[in-house]
């Protein structure tokens, strides 16, 4: 069956950088878009950023563009998020899905989520 | 971007019972393009509906989604204890996506 495990996650300064990964299986990485979400504690699920299935499209919430970098590894069968300039704000659980078809989609499998934490 | 407001916010029901849980939007979800989220405490949230209507695979009948324009229902027909978690709706019309903050469904 589809698994998707986020690894990387941890407790870093305001400023300071932390890469994630979601690693997949049980399913042909390379033919799906994948997105990241976060969740910050007691608020709602945030989308993050998406790449396609080439890395040829990316997209970002405004709220972490410029910073944040989605990247994936198809023959690896993984999936990158690469946060620079983290914020007190950016402290969240961070979750992988797939899209189940290009965008505009939903997502039919996650990661159980990683948890980021920025603070000093 | 599009608001999704669900309500209740928490809905305190007993196994058996029937859930109507509602998302409504700030403006209207094209195509359809609205879904529904299991997400328990720990675990991968969990697709449930996509499309506003159409259940995904795995989920049991007693999971049923309905509506169009602004306002959409995910009724759970008849409550299971397994049922009992905090649900998300979704749209995927238009970027960038986005959610609502969830309806706690607790026994």
């Amino acid at each position: 069956q589809v698994q998707l495990v986020e690894s990387g996650g941890g407790l870093v300064r305001p400023g300071g950088s932390l890469t994630l990964s979601c690693a997949g299986s049980g399913l042909t990485f390379s033919d799906y878009y994948m997105t990241w979400f976060r969740q910050a504690p007691g608020k709602g699920l945030e989308w993050v950023s998406y790449i396609s299935s080439s890395s040829y499209y990316t997209n970002y919430a405004d709220s972490v563009k410029g910073r944040f970098t989605i990247s994936r590894d198809n023959t690896n069968n993984s999936l990158f998020l690469h946060m620079n300039s983290l914020r007190a704000e950016d402290t969240a659980v961070y979750y992988c899905a797939r899209d189940r078809y290009r965008p505009p989609s939903y997502f039919d499998f996650w990661g159980q989520g990683v948890l980021v934490t920025v603070s000093s | 971007e599009i608001v999704l407001t669900q309500s209740p916010g928490t809905l305190s029901l007993s196994p058996g019972e029937r859930a109507t849980l509602s998302c409504r939007a700030s403006q209207s979800v094209s195509s359809f393009n609205l879904a529904w989220y299991q997400h328990k405490p720990g675990q991968a949230p969990r697709l449930l509906i996509y499309d506003t209507y159409t259940r995904a695979t795995g989920i049991p009948d007693r999971f049923s989604g309905s509506g169009s324009g602004t306002d959409f229902t995910l009724t759970i027909s008849r409550l299971e204890p397994e049922d009992f978690a905090v649900f998300y709706c979704q749209q995927y019309g238009s970027s960038p996506y986005t959610f609502g903050r969830g309806t706690k469904l607790e026994i």
